[in-house]
């Protein structure tokens, strides 16, 4: 089967960097996504991973080691509008290319 | 360009009702798949369709199914509605099942 992991919530103040890391687990690895979802709100696409290296997109950058199993997402330069959920998702070529997600981590951002 | 829509919005059952929610992919996406979201967690794959065939499905009972027309709009259909069902349930489009999913606003499932 497949699992991530990834920590539940992460605490910054306005114009901080934060990084969410996440590991995993599957059998048929194709690529690494990150969703953001604020309350009440649909899960919006941030990025995606399928090589391993930074991709950056404007103050967001995701990050991927394929042979350590492990991603990460960088928040720059915070904004009050970033408090949001954040989800990291792996592609499963086995089973139809199903993203399956993690349990997301909570950003509050402070003033 | 349109977003992924769905619809209803919100939508009040009772137990042992059966429910249809609805999804229009983004123009020119082939593929949907649907996801199951509690509260307090990810969302939970339950099914992909990619040229009007079922291509991928989750662990979810015979009660959960679903279908895409040749428009690339899809259905997902639940029977005998417990209330563990109660929850976002969101649709996802991609142009193939290679590229990103797109996420619509979701319908908001309440079971009582």
């Amino acid at each position: 089967g497949q699992s991530l992991e990834q920590p539940s919530e992460v605490t910054a103040v306005e114009g901080a960097i934060v990084q969410i890391n996440c590991t995993y687990q599957t059998s048929g690895f194709y690529g690494l996504s990150w969703y953001q979802q604020h309350d009440g709100g649909a899960p919006t696409f941030l990025s995606y991973n399928a090589l391993d290296g930074l991709e950056e997109t404007g103050r967001f950058s995701s990050f991927l080691s394929r042979s350590d199993s492990y991603g990460y997402l960088l928040l720059q330069e915070l904004q009050m509008k970033d408090s949001a959920s954040y989800f990291c998702a792996v592609r499963d070529k086995a089973a139809g290319n199903k993203l399956t997600f993690g349990g997301g981590t909570r950003v509050l951002v402070k003033p | 360009d349109a977003g992924v829509t769905q619809s209803p919005t919100h939508l009040i059952k009772t137990r042992g009702q059966h429910v249809t929610l609805r999804c229009s992919p983004i123009s020119g996406h082939k593929s949907v798949s649907w996801y199951q979201q509690v509260l307090g967690q990810g969302p939970q794959f339950i099914f992909q369709y990619y040229e009007k065939e079922e291509r991928g499905r989750g662990n979810f009972p015979d009660r959960f199914s679903a279908r895409q027309f040749p428009n690339y709009s899809s259905e997902l259909n639940v029977n005998a509605l417990l209330l563990g069902d109660s929850a976002l349930y969101l649709c996802a489009s991609s142009v193939n099942r290679d590229q990103p999913q797109h996420f619509g606003d979701g319908t908001r499932l309440s079971i009582l």
